[in-house]
């Protein structure tokens, strides 16, 4: 059962384009929701989150969007660049342990 | 790194050969993880602890134990590899907010 559902699979952008990424959640107990970027070799890095009780953040090039009543958000990366290039992985979590639910993941290629 | 080191960093062992996983951690955060990750699934939380002794089992625990006797230190067993067990393995500590990640552990079983 795949409660956090990632697209697309895979993502090519133009340099100074946008990426945007979506995930979709089953769980109403999740009540953080954080995207991590991947690099080959590297664990993941948190780049940007969000709580439910606000429908954007914007941190320098990346925005979150979410949308409660849809359970869904998304990531936007604008001016995409090529060090931009990674994969990225949306994630949701909730419980008292706080474990992060993962989507399947978004292999972005910026190209010059 | 945030003060997370998983040992070993690559590591090949035959079918249904015990394997040992270290996740150290110098950040004394409560929460520690260990999730796999392959192609095509993103991360699976395979166990977490909640403390010292507290252990619970994730979405694939199946094959898998863990023990944590320290604060800082958090270990994953695999009693008999299988070749389905290849992949790369990460720990995670969370404190208040933000989860870290170490460097990942890549096992391959043959």
């Amino acid at each position: 059962q795949q409660q956090v559902k990632q697209s697309p699979q895979s993502l090519i952008v133009q340099k100074g384009g946008i990426s945007i990424i979506n995930c979709a959640y089953e769980n109403t107990a999740f009540d953080y929701f954080p995207w991590y970027q991947q690099f080959p070799g590297k664990g993941p890095a948190l780049l940007i989150a969000i709580r439910p009780d606000v429908s954007e953040k914007k941190e320098g090039r990346f925005t979150i969007s979410f949308n409660k009543s849809a359970k869904q958000f998304s990531l936007h990366i604008m001016d995409s660049q090529p060090g931009d290039s990674a994969t990225y992985f949306c994630a949701a979590s909730g419980g008292f342990a706080r474990q992060l639910t993962f989507g399947s993941g978004t292999q972005l290629t910026v190209l010059p | 790194d945030a003060g997370i080191t998983q040992s070993p960093r690559h590591k090949v062992t035959e079918t249904g050969t015990p394997v040992t996983l270290r996740c150290h951690q110098t950040e004394n955060h409560r929460y520690m993880y260990w999730y796999r990750q392959d192609p095509g699934h993103g991360l699976r939380l395979i166990h977490y602890s909640y403390g010292v002794k507290d252990t619970d089992k994730g979405e694939v625990s199946d094959g898998y134990s863990v023990s944590r006797s320290k604060t800082e230190d958090f270990l994953l067993t695999l009693e008999s590899a299988t070749s389905s067990q290849t992949s790369v393995y990460f720990c995670a500590i969370r404190g208040d907010r933000e989860a870290f990640f170490g460097q990942g552990t890549r096992l391959t079983v043959v």
